[in-house]
C-alpha cells in the first residue's frame, strides 16, 4: 500500500520555540493532505486541509498564523508550529489523499510525538 | 467537531472471543471507514464500507452499515492479543465527499492472552 512518512517522529522543544514537521508521501503524488492534532486518549481533530499549491483551508478554532502549512509540491507538506506553549504538546498526525476514477483513499503517517517544556 | 460515537469507549476479552465495536453518526455519508491505531502509533486503515452497502469482510473483520439508523458496527472475530489497540470510526461526510473525514471517538480494545 501506500506509504507516508513523517518527519521527525518526536522531537521536545522549549516553550516560545517553532517547531517544523514533514509529511511526505512516498510512492505516490497527494493533491491533498491533511493535518490531525490527537490528544492522549483522544480522536483525531481535524486542524487544517493542505492543497499543493493553494492556502490551507483551516477549521473553525485552529490559527492559521500558529499552525502554519505549506504544501510546496505533491509529495510534501510541512506543518510549523510557531511559537510553541506547553498546551501545544500533542501528537501530530498527516494524511495524504490519493483518489482516481475507482479510489479515493486517505493514507496515514506514523504521527509525530510534540512535547513543550 | 467530531460527529461520529463510538461504543464501546473500552472493551477487555479473552483471546479467542469476538469483540464488537459500534459506531453512529449524525449526517449523511459517501462511505464509511474503520482504523486501527497502536498505542503512539499511526493510523491504519482496515476497511471502507459505501453508503450502498450493507455489509463487508475482510479476512477476521465484518462490517455493517446501517444508513437509516446511522450507524457501523465493526466485528472481530477469534480476537487474537495482538489485536489490543484503538479502534476508530470515520465518516466521509456526503457534503464534503472526499474532502474529509470526522472520526469517532474511538474505541479501546484489550484481549487478554
Amino acid at each position: 500500500g501506500a506509504v507516508v512518512s513523517q518527519h521527525p517522529s518526536r522531537v521536545i522543544c522549549k516553550s516560545g520555540t517553532s517547531v517544523k514537521i514533514e509529511c511526505r508521501s512516498l510512492d505516490f503524488q497527494a493533491t491533498t493532505m491533511f493535518w490531525y492534532r490527537q490528544f492522549p486518549k483522544q480522536s483525531l481533530m481535524l486542524m487544517a486541509t493542505s492543497n499543493e499549491g493553494s492556502k490551507a483551508t483551516y477549521e473553525q478554532g485552529v490559527e492559521k498564523d500558529k499552525f502554519l502549512i505549506n504544501h510546496a509540491s505533491l509529495t510534501l507538506s510541512t506543518l510549523t508550529v510557531t511559537s510553541a506553549h506547553p498546551e501545544d504538546s500533542s501528537f501530530y498526525i498527516c494524511s495524504a489523499r490519493t483518489w482516481g476514477p475507482y479510489t479515493d483513499t486517505q493514507y496515514f503517517g506514523p504521527g509525530t510525538r510534540l512535547t513543550v517544556l | 467537531s467530531q460527529q461520529g460515537e463510538e461504543d464501546p469507549q473500552a472493551l477487555s476479552i479473552q483471546e479467542g472471543e469476538n469483540a464488537t465495536m459500534n459506531c453512529s453518526y449524525k449526517t449523511s455519508i459517501n462511505n464509511l471507514q474503520w482504523y486501527r491505531q497502536n498505542s503512539g502509533r499511526g493510523l491504519v486503515h482496515l476497511i471502507l464500507i459505501r453508503s450502498n452497502e450493507r455489509e463487508k469482510h475482510s479476512g477476521r473483520l465484518r462490517v455493517t452499515l446501517d444508513t437509516s439508523k446511522k450507524s457501523s458496527s465493526l466485528l472481530i472475530t477469534a480476537s487474537r492479543a495482538a489485536d489490543t489497540a484503538s479502534y476508530f470510526c470515520a465518516t466521509d461526510p456526503l457534503e464534503t465527499s472526499g474532502s474529509r473525514l470526522t472520526f469517532g471517538e474511538g474505541t479501546q480494545l484489550t484481549v487478554n492472552p
